[in-house]
């Protein structure tokens, strides 16, 4: 079965510093996708950055980048100098092919997120 | 701002009475979906649609049921409440077969006491 494991339940960081947010997933399909998401203490999902498993490149949006190793399985989120508006709970998800085609998304357990003044 | 609202936000309910959430959406997106979320377990799929009266179970679709009737509406409903169903709720659209990226509507709080 397809899973997405986040082993940091919490992490903490010092604004301006980098920060990286492990994933690692388990899949037997060649072609699958990576998410992350952003839950801000609001509680809404925010869509942040995509990764094809068939990239070469590791995918970037601003200050979000996605340190993807295939034959680690792992998909890590990287943010660069940290802000205090990036505290929050942030999600792993994978694409999961369903019958028929269509597909859904399988989600980890989350890493909180505090950003220190 | 994918166009995606949900009512109600926030409900209270008894234990055995019957519950209606709905999601709308203004983008005519096809595919449709809904997702609970619990500590600890992320979110998770309950139902999913592909079309008006297209739909299938997720992982999670005991006790739930939903119905497409419009392109824009997307309806679950818990038909006898239970404790277990205590979650926040998320409908969520992909806006074609282009991508498989999922935008969420804000959520709804539902507590059965």
């Amino acid at each position: 079965a397809q899973k997405i494991t986040q082993t940091q339940p919490g992490m903490f960081v010092q604004e301006k510093e980098a920060v990286t947010l492990d994933c690692t997933y388990d899949t037997s399909d060649q072609s699958y996708g990576l998410f992350w998401y952003k839950q801000p203490s609001s509680g809404e999902m925010i869509f942040l950055i995509y990764q094809g498993s068939y990239d070469e490149q590791n995918a970037t949006e601003g200050r979000y980048s996605l340190n993807f190793q295939k034959a680690r399985k792992s998909a890590n989120l990287v943010i660069s100098a940290s802000q205090l508006g990036d505290s929050a709970m942030y999600f792993c998800a994978m694409r999961e092919t369903l019958s028929g085609g269509y597909n859904k998304l399988i989600f980890g357990a989350g890493t909180r997120l505090a950003v220190h003044p | 701002d994918a166009g995606i609202t949900q009512s109600p936000r926030h409900k209270v309910t008894e234990t055995g009475t019957p519950v209606t959430l709905r999601c709308h959406q203004t983008e005519n997106h096809r595919y449709m979906y809904w997702y609970r979320q619990d500590p600890g377990h992320g979110l998770r799929l309950i139902h999913y649609s592909y079309g008006v009266k297209d739909t299938d179970k997720g992982e999670v679709s005991d006790g739930y049921s939903v119905s497409r009737s419009k392109t824009e509406d997307f309806l679950l409903t818990l038909e006898s409440a239970t404790s277990s169903q205590t979650s926040v709720y998320f409908c969520a659209i992909r806006p074609g077969q282009g991508t498989d990226t999922q935008y969420f509507g804000p959520g709804t709080r539902l507590t059965v006491l």
